[in-house]
């Protein structure tokens, strides 16, 4: 079955500390992996994006990881700010009109 | 621009009811969607559209009706409206359907219905 799981479901961290988001997904066949932003009360909006061949991607403070083999991705935070509390959604997709939606990680950056 | 625009931000529905959510956008995309997120659910795609007058069924189409007249507009209908429907519906955009292509999302409609 195609699955996107995310951890954790919810984290709370400090201002000005690091973080990593964890995804691990099961979609066959596998065309890209994408993470999102999402603020409460708003849409998504789209941070990185990588295909299959690519291991890492950044921007600005947030760097994703892929390894295909094992099927994992993560989306690290640097020195994290008030503003990067949201929800955190791994999408990967199967090709065309295919995307596939975790449940997000929900990051709460406290002062 | 405005990006991707979303009416109403919020509504309440007895059920049995009917509605339209309105969702409008001004990139001149070509493709547009409508998803559902769920408390704790990864977005479904209810329908989607490749231009206007062409829609496509997505995950969860039943109780969903659609339509595309122009290239800017892409209306969800609700018919009959069910407590299973409550949930916050997004519309979003993009110029192809490729997967590595960036979908562009509205602020989304909260829809609850009792």
């Amino acid at each position: 079955k195609n699955q996107v799981e995310q951890s954790p479901q919810s984290l709370i961290i400090l201002e000005g500390k690091n973080c990593t988001l964890q995804c691990n997904y099961t979609v066959s066949p596998f065309s890209n992996l994408r993470w999102y932003k999402q603020d409460t009360g708003r849409g998504p909006v789209s941070l990185t994006i990588m295909t299959f061949s690519e291991n890492t991607k950044s921007n600005g403070r947030y760097t994703a990881t892929l390894d295909a083999d094992t099927k994992q991705s993560s989306l690290h935070i640097t020195a994290s700010q008030l503003s990067d509390s949201a929800s955190y959604i791994c999408v990967t997709s199967r090709g065309y009109n295919k995307l596939i939606f975790g449940a997000g990680t929900r990051l709460a950056v406290h002062p | 621009n405005a990006g991707v625009t979303q009416t109403p931000k919020f509504r309440i529905l007895k059920i049995g009811q009917s509605m339209t959510l309105q969702c409008a956008q001004d990139m001149n995309h070509n493709y547009m969607y409508w998803y559902r997120q769920d408390p704790g659910m990864g977005l479904k795609l209810i329908y989607y559209s490749v231009g206007a007058g062409i829609t496509d069924k997505g995950e969860v189409p039943n109780g969903y009706n659609v339509s595309r007249s122009t290239t800017e507009d892409f209306p969800l209908r609700l018919e009959l409206a069910a407590p299973s429907q409550t949930s916050v519906y997004f519309c979003a955009s993009s110029v192809t359907g490729e997967s590595t292509d960036t979908q562009y999302f509205g602020p989304g409609t909260r829809l609850t219905v009792l």
